[in-house]
């Protein structure tokens, strides 16, 4: 299994929309997760962090299942500004607790008119 | 602007040549990180170093890469003798703390480095 796998999409919704997205990765001992959204061309930024079974905030809701090691995140009424690459993020396997992230390869999320 | 500072944006050098690459981390962080993007694929970890201080180089290429933060200055990535697969976006991150932190990095804008 990859560290950190995820389905890359396109994913291609009207506005309003739900979506959701899968990540699944292979280091058991990982205690947290994040979601980062990267726009086109421009640096990755922190949309979620999780740490323990799930995180909300406003329209977006990360999930975590540590027994089937899978991590999701729905984004409710999506909005034309969602359109961005989504990255599972998952400190890298070894126990290092510093900034040495592996960074999934990304969901292409479209939201259309 | 208190963020990751990066420069420059867009790089172009011809195959044998060298490419610096400058960080500056946001304010009042010390530790900095080097990710490198290449076309269609996910970021991938480099280097991670401290002021002076190397601290895991396990994802640099064994040759042509080298990396420092110096006690004064940015950090600098530098390629020499690039060759055309070194074409890719190299994005530096920060933190306000090493071992022990989980939380967010901070990313600049990246380097976009075009071998021709």
């Amino acid at each position: 299994r990859k560290e950190v796998e995820q389905d890359p999409g396109p994913f291609n919704v009207p506005e309003g929309a739900t979506v959701a997205f899968n990540c699944t990765y292979s280091n058991s001992a990982s205690q947290s997760f994040f979601w980062y959204r990267q726009d086109c061309r421009k640096e990755p930024k922190l949309l979620m962090s999780v740490y323990s079974s799930g995180n909300e905030d406003g329209r977006f809701t990360a999930q975590l299942n540590r027994a089937s090691q899978y991590i999701s995140l729905l984004i409710r009424d999506s909005k034309l500004s969602d359109s961005a690459t989504y990255l599972c993020v998952v400190p890298v396997a070894g126990g290092t607790s510093y900034g040495k992230l592996t960074f999934g390869q990304g969901t292409i999320l479209t939201v259309h008119p | 602007n208190a963020g990751v500072m990066q420069n420059p944006r867009h790089l172009v050098r011809r195959r044998g040549q060298e490419a610096r690459l400058r960080c500056s981390p946001m304010k009042g962080h010390s530790h900095v990180y080097w990710y490198r993007q290449l076309p269609e694929e996910g970021l991938k970890f480099m280097v991670y170093l401290q002021k002076e201080n190397i601290i895991d180089e396990s994802g640099m290429p064994k040759e042509r890469f080298s990396a420092e933060f110096p006690k004064e200055g940015p950090s600098i990535l530098r390629i020499q003798q690039v060759v055309r697969g070194d074409s890719a976006a190299y994005f530096c991150a920060s933190s306000p703390r090493g071992q022990g932190y989980t939380g967010e990095l901070f990313f600049g804008e990246g380097s976009r480095l075009t071998v021709l």
